[in-house]
């Protein structure tokens, strides 16, 4: 049964430091990984997906690498900003069900 | 291009009734996903739709049904409301590719609470 962990639970910097978000999961047979966002009450955003056969992607100020193997993502913001302040969840994609992790709540100060 | 959008945005229920959510997909998307997202927790799959047919099942008891309409719009159904049902229904739609989904798309989510 895949298990979706994410580490830390809660995360607070000041602005302009970079940040490193962790993901774990127990099964490597997964079709892709998804990082997304979501602010207090709302939806959720995607920000990256790596599909199985990557290690990473970026997307300006994000970056997400994947090691199968060793059941790993990781979510780098790079030079944050109080606007980034919300929840990060990992989920992994297996065959069309996606499976989250309880997230990181982010908090950003200025 | 409209994105997912779901109905309705809150809805206030009480315990032993019944409850239609709503969702219309991505302009493009044939399949569409259903998530229930209790409060600090991760969304926890609970069925997908794809030519009008349940295709996946998350592990949610019968109380929770659903239905996908020809125009590829879904609606969610929950029976017999309990307290425990309260949460964030989140609604995903994806295009059906191969044999199984790609890319999921969220819309706002409707929040359900029970009293």
């Amino acid at each position: 049964k895949q298990e979706v962990t994410q580490i830390p639970a809660a995360l607070s910097v000041p602005e302009g430091e970079n940040l490193v978000l962790n993901c774990s999961f127990t099964d490597s047979a997964i079709y892709n990984l998804q990082w997304f966002r979501q602010d207090p009450g709302k939806g959720l955003t995607s920000l990256l997906l790596i599909q199985s056969s990557q290690r990473e992607q970026t997307s300006g100020r994000l970056n997400a690498s994947l090691d199968k193997s060793s059941g790993r993502s990781t979510l780098y913001i790079a030079a944050s900003q109080p606007g980034d302040s919300a929840t990060y969840l990992c989920a992994v994609d297996s065959w069309g069900k996606l499976q989250f992790g309880a997230g990181t709540q982010v908090v950003v100060t200025p | 291009d409209a994105g997912v959008t779901q109905s309705p945005t809150h809805l206030i229920k009480t315990r032993g009734q019944q409850v239609t959510l709503r969702c219309s997909p991505k302009s493009g998307h044939d399949t569409v996903s259903w998530y229930q997202q209790a409060l600090g927790q991760g969304p926890q799959f609970i069925f997908q739709y794809y030519e009008e047919e349940e295709r996946q099942r998350g592990n949610f008891p019968d109380r929770f049904s659903g239905h996908q309409f020809p125009n590829y719009s879904s609606e969610l159904n929950v029976n017999a409301l309990l307290l425990g049902d309260s949460a964030l229904y989140l609604c995903a739609s994806s295009l059906w590719d191969r044999g199984y989904t790609d890319t999921q798309y969220f819309g706002p989510g409707t929040r359900l609470t029970v009293l």
